[in-house]
């Protein structure tokens, strides 16, 4: 059974970079065939697609995010990234990190981690 | 890259039948036949219902259905059930190999 676990700062202040981390278990992020993806949920709102990576490296954004994201994997580690540059309230969320197929079929999640932006 | 859209509520009564649209672009579900739908209770992960428009993962119950027809795919519950009350979330592959979700749609069983 894969798991996945968020960790990292639940309070970031405004214009800095929120760096959040998922570690998996359960499941070797260098055997392939999987993307590992990074999801937000806005608070008593929608969810928004921010990105994924291959275990070889390779990367894709939300297009409205791509000058301030960046996922990078650490095999070694069984762990996959996210770094958001200059944030702003409107960033404030719970952050998920996710299994993906490929083709927008998730098939695990993690738990979530609130993010809050604020001074 | 616009999220899809999906209404906002949708209920119906213990035994009956909803259907809960997604409308998209070309650029998305009229292109793919890629679209999942997710299921959220309330402090919850999202739970995948459909993948690939049609198919239904291993332990979903078959009271849930999808299909697709140009830019709009359609969730269906039959038999609705206590327990289907929850937020549902369609989401679509999309160009540049990306992916956009759609706004959610919040289901009450009355």
């Amino acid at each position: 059974q894969v798991q996945l676990q968020e960790s990292g700062p639940g309070l970031v202040k405004p214009s800095q970079t929120l760096s959040l981390t998922c570690t998996v278990s359960g499941g070797s992020i260098s055997s392939g065939g999987y993307y590992w993806s990074w999801v937000r949920q806005f608070p008593e709102s929608g969810l928004e697609w921010i990105g994924y990576i291959y275990y070889s490296g390779s990367t894709y954004y939300n297009p409205s995010l791509k000058s301030r994201v960046t996922i990078s994997v650490d095999t070694s580690k069984n762990q996959f990234s996210l770094k958001l540059s200059s944030v702003t309230a409107a960033d404030t969320a719970v952050y998920y990190c996710a299994r993906d197929l490929g083709y927008s079929e998730i098939d695990y999640w993690g738990q979530g981690i609130l993010v809050t932006v604020s001074s | 890259q616009s999220a899809l859209t999906q209404p906002a509520s949708v209920s119906g009564s213990p035994g009956q039948s909803i259907t809960i649209s997604c409308t998209g672009t070309s650029s998305d579900i009229g292109s793919y036949n890629y679209v999942s739908w997710y299921q959220q209770h309330p402090g919850k992960a999202p739970k995948l219902m459909i993948y690939d428009v049609t198919n239904r993962p291993s332990g979903v119950s078959n009271r849930f259905s999808g299909s697709k027809s140009g830019n709009t795919a359609s969730l269906t519950i039959s038999g609705l059930q206590a327990e289907d009350e929850a937020d549902y979330y369609c989401s679509s592959h999309a160009s540049s190999s990306t992916q956009v979700f759609g706004g959610g749609t919040k289901l009450t069983v009355l």
